[in-house]
């Protein structure tokens, strides 16, 4: 089984700063993947950023990025210059290959984003 | 393109009624998944549909079922409602068909079910 923890409920940022968001997880799966997706007030979730566990190199999204560490199953989302329309909750999750879109998903982080 | 579309996105039902929710995923994307969000479990699996079957199930009693049509529509069925039913039911669509491993899902805005 996966598990996934985020242990932030809440992360607040000035404008134009830059957050760091943690996730750990624990699989016994080699072949996982890993994301971030973000949800706002309106609640319609979206994917901000995909990690494949076999890819050393972090993965870039724009602003977003992540740092991965495979070896102390660590997966952290880094978002830099925050806008206003940053502020959501972001949810980390992962999946393995043949769970397919069985994705689990950590407790979730709300990001407040002051001017 | 149109994204997810989920109806209703809000009802009422009380303790022992049945309840249907409907998810038309993003035209061409055959693969169709359920979550529940609720305020203290977070967001949990439910099930996958692709191809009009059923393709994965998360841990969830036999009073939530689902199906898919041929037009990739899919439905989720939750009967003989209990109060800890009370959730957003997202619905997710994806280009991938389980097992191929992308998690890349496309979520609509939910339905908000309240059981009283």
């Amino acid at each position: 089984a996966q598990t996934v923890t985020q242990s932030q409920p809440e992360m607040s940022v000035q404008e134009a700063e830059t957050v760091t968001l943690s996730c750990t997880y624990d699989t016994s799966e080699s072949d996982y993947y890993l994301f971030w997706y973000k949800q706002p007030p309106s609640r319609q979730m979206i994917l901000v950023i995909r990690q494949e566990a076999y890819k050393q190199q972090n993965a870039t999204e724009n602003r977003f990025s992540v740092n991965f560490q495979k070896a102390a199953k660590s997966f952290s989302l880094k978002i830099s210059d925050s806008q206003l329309g940053d502020a959501a909750m972001y949810f980390c999750a992962s999946t393995f290959k043949a769970a397919g879109n069985k994705l689990t998903f950590g407790g979730g982080t709300r990001v407040l984003v002051k001017p | 393109k149109a994204g997810v579309t989920q109806t209703p996105r809000y009802l009422i039902k009380t303790r022992g009624q049945q309840v249907t929710l409907s998810c038309s995923p993003i035209s061409g994307h055959r693969s169709v998944s359920w979550y529940q969000q609720t305020p203290g479990q977070g967001l949990q699996f439910l099930f996958e549909y692709f191809s009009e079957t059923q393709r994965n199930k998360g841990n969830f009693p036999g009073r939530f079922s689902g199906r898919q049509f041929s037009n990739s529509r899919s439905e989720m069925n939750v009967s003989t409602l209990e109060l800890g039913d009370s959730a957003l039911y997202l619905c997710a669509s994806s280009l991938a068909a389980a097992g191929a491993g992308t998690g890349e899902l496309f979520f609509g805005e939910g339905s908000r079910l309240t059981v009283l």
